[in-house]
């Protein structure tokens, strides 16, 4: 089966930087998807890392280590916008390539 | 091509009640998911298809439960004699199959049905 953590709730202040973990257990790993969903809303993509590394997209940056089965989100110059959850999600060939999320992590921005 | 489509948007229904939701994914992609959401949670797997053939379908998705996509295109997410526990949001996302190892194929979701059960 497949498991995914990552924290529930994280504050943080305009401006500023913020790392969200995420953790997760697989077998047959082909990637790993990081979401953004506002409240209301769907989800929307954000990055995608399936090698080791760093991948950055302007403010965003996603972080892979297989052999850890680690990643994390950076958000970097933080708005008031960003405020949403963040969703980790795994794809797993097992089973015909099937992705499955993680519960989220609310990131509450801050003045 | 507008994205994925999901109707209705919302729905109210009374408990016992079957109730249907349809998603029209983008055109060119042959995968399709439906996931089911509640309130501080991620999605939660259900099912997926690849073209018309339903390849998996969580445990989790007792039998009163049923989904198609008889042509390959939009699909139905049928719950028959529903109950307050099926209240939720339904999210249908499609993508297309990953031809490649390297290759990034994020999933498009739809807005959503958002389902009540009275």
């Amino acid at each position: 089966g497949q498991n995914i953590d990552q924290p529930t709730e994280m504050t943080a202040t305009e401006g500023a930087i913020v790392q969200i973990n995420c953790t997760y257990q697989t077998s047959g790993f082909n990637g790993l998807f990081w979401y953004q969903q506002h409240a209301g809303e769907a989800p929307t993509f954000l990055s995608y890392n399936v090698l080791d590394g760093l991948e950055e997209k302007g403010r965003f940056s996603s972080f892979l280590s297989r052999s850890k089965g680690y990643s994390y989100l950076l958000l970097k110059e933080l708005q008031m916008k960003d405020s949403a959850s963040y969703l980790c999600a795994v794809r797993s060939n097992t089973g015909g390539f099937k992705t499955i999320f993680g519960a989220g992590t609310r990131l509450f921005v801050k003045a | 091509d507008t994205g994925v489509s999901q109707n209705p948007r919302h729905k109210i229904t009374k408990r016992g009640q079957n109730v249907t939701f349809r998603c029209d994914p983008i055109s060119e992609h042959n995968r399709l998911y439906w996931y089911r959401q509640t309130l501080g949670q991620g999605p939660e797997f259900l099912t997926y298809f690849q073209n018309e053939a339903q390849l998996e379908k969580s445990r989790l998705l007792s039998d009163r439960f049923s989904a198609e996509r008889p042509k390959g295109s939009f699909s139905t997410l049928e719950i028959q004699r529903t109950e307050q526990g099926d209240s939720a949001m339904y999210l249908c996302a499609s993508s297309s199959y990953p031809q490649g190892r390297m290759r990034n194929t994020e999933a498009f979701f739809g807005q959503g049905t958002r389902l009540t059960v009275v």
